[in-house]
């Protein structure tokens, strides 16, 4: 199956700082990527949609200037928290689909802690 | 919330029984998928049921889609206990862009007692 890479794995950082995690598809041209949450023990709640080349349409509830999103290119796309706080501490997952797809292929996760 | 509902929330069985896990969910669909979770976090792709299919088999899993009360199970048949994971429905939904947006549901942890 397609292979979506996603790092880093772990990322501990101080509150106030930003962390920007890639999601990288690598063998195949991610039209769309998401970018979904998942805190202990709950689902994984969508965060954001990003088209290659386009503005990210993100999910109601999330701050899209907390949470940037960048997809320049068909294979890679960024998200950064800014200004992290305790609070964002969480599972990051990303996840990518080709054009008119059904399935998405998923990262392996970050998971960040934010002390 | 478009999120799907899942039940149980857990369930704990002995190897080689039956587990049957439900999902419900809100919003018309393109295709409804069940993805296994480990405690390592990453996602596993289990099956895939579009929305004009009743049933889907492949191996040990079977699945079932109910457009009409809008509703899925997954069961899985002589269970292991490397069965024992989280396991989530996920609707595909129009709205990605040029790609179905999944919508998890809330998950069920099944433990496989050896």
């Amino acid at each position: 199956g397609a292979v979506v890479s996603q790092h880093p794995s772990w990322v501990i950082c101080k509150s106030g700082t930003s962390v920007k995690i890639e999601c990288r598809s690598l063998d195949f041209q991610a039209t769309t990527m998401f970018w979904y949450r998942q805190f202990p023990k709950q689902s994984l709640m969508l965060m954001a949609t990003s088209n290659e080349g386009s503005k990210a349409t993100y999910e109601q509830g999330v701050e899209k200037d907390k949470f940037l999103i960048n997809h320049a290119s068909l294979t890679l796309s960024t998200l950064t928290v800014t200004s992290a706080h305790p609070e964002d501490s969480s599972f990051y997952i990303c996840s990518a689909g080709a054009l008119g797809g059904e399935k998405l292929f998923f990262g392996s996760g970050t998971q960040l802690s934010v002390l | 919330s478009q999120q799907g509902e899942e039940d149980p929330q857990a369930l704990s069985i002995q190897e080689g029984e039956n587990a049957t896990m439900n999902c419900s969910y809100k919003t018309s669909i393109n295709n409804l998928q069940w993805y296994r979770q480990n405690s390592g976090r990453g996602l596993v792709h289990l099956i895939l049921i579009r929305s004009n299919e009743r049933e889907k088999h492949s191996g040990r899993l079977r699945v079932t889609l109910d457009t009409s009360k809008k509703s899925s199970s997954l069961l899985i048949t002589a269970s292991r206990a490397a069965d024992t994971a989280s396991y989530f429905c996920a609707t595909g939904q129009r709205g990605g862009g040029a790609t179905n947006k999944l919508i998890f549901g809330t998950g069920t942890l099944l433990a496989v007692q050896p």
